[in-house]
């Protein structure tokens, strides 16, 4: 399994929802990570948990809420967002480290709407 | 400052073409440098990979280049695909102090194969 699966693929949701977006890998990476991406911009880095800790927090508002309950799992808890969270959402993974970044792989994304 | 240049913005050719994409990178430290495929509304998908001591790697139609010494890469494609429409998006991964990874994004360019 080559895969780093992400559910759901589309998201609506109004600014009073609580809703969780979720990543799944099972290559063994010990590294995951969020990513935020609005159209035609590149992603920006939200969170890297190594080994199931929160390693970086890229001051992302509290309303961002993320979890990672093994090392498998990755969860993005979301509560009273605003329209302009309106994104792409990916998550991806990486094995250890060092060697660096070997494995780097993307998940396909969950498209967010905030109404 | 850490900073990933792409050139051109956008690209249009008619199919069966070639291209090439260039990308020029003022990152350290270095890690390793990848290509990666973005289709519209999906998560990036990897080309290729190098570190700094690889010139070139190629993925059946897509050849990557590297000079480190200029830290210049292009990206160069043969025999051009419809399905080969997509943002190519130049990323350099260099390092955290806590020594976890941080992928530096170009701002991507946009090819549009044409009948």
């Amino acid at each position: 399994d080559t895969e780093v699966t992400q559910t759901p693929k589309h998201l609506v949701m109004g600014m009073t929802n609580k809703k969780s977006l979720k990543c799944e890998q099972h290559m063994g990476h010990r590294a995951m990570y969020w990513y935020k991406q609005k159209a035609k911009k590149p992603p920006e880095l939200m969170f890297v948990y190594s080994y199931e800790k929160l390693s970086i927090n890229e001051s992302v508002p509290s309303r961002f809420s993320p979890e990672c309950p093994n090392s498998s799992l990755l969860n993005l808890h979301l509560h009273a967002l605003q329209p302009e969270d309106s994104a792409l959402y990916l998550c991806a993974s990486s094995q250890e480290e060092i060697p660096p970044g070997y494995g780097y792989t993307f998940g396909s994304g969950t498209r967010l709407t905030v109404v | 400052k850490n900073q990933v240049e792409q050139s051109p913005q956008s690209l249009i050719i008619l199919e069966g073409k070639n291209c090439t994409l260039q990308c020029n990178y003022t990152v350290s430290p270095f890690s390793n440098l990848r290509w990666y495929k973005q289709d519209t509304g999906r998560g990036p998908v990897s080309l290729t990979i190098m570190t700094f001591s690889e010139n070139t790697k190629s993925n059946g139609r897509y050849t990557a280049t590297l000079d480190a010494d200029t830290k210049q890469s292009s990206l160069h494609i043969t025999a051009s695909q419809l399905s080969d429409s997509a943002s190519y998006i130049c990323v350099v991964t260099t390092q955290f102090s806590g020594g976890y990874n941080k992928l530096i994004f170009g701002a991507g360019t946009r090819l549009a194969v044409h009948p």
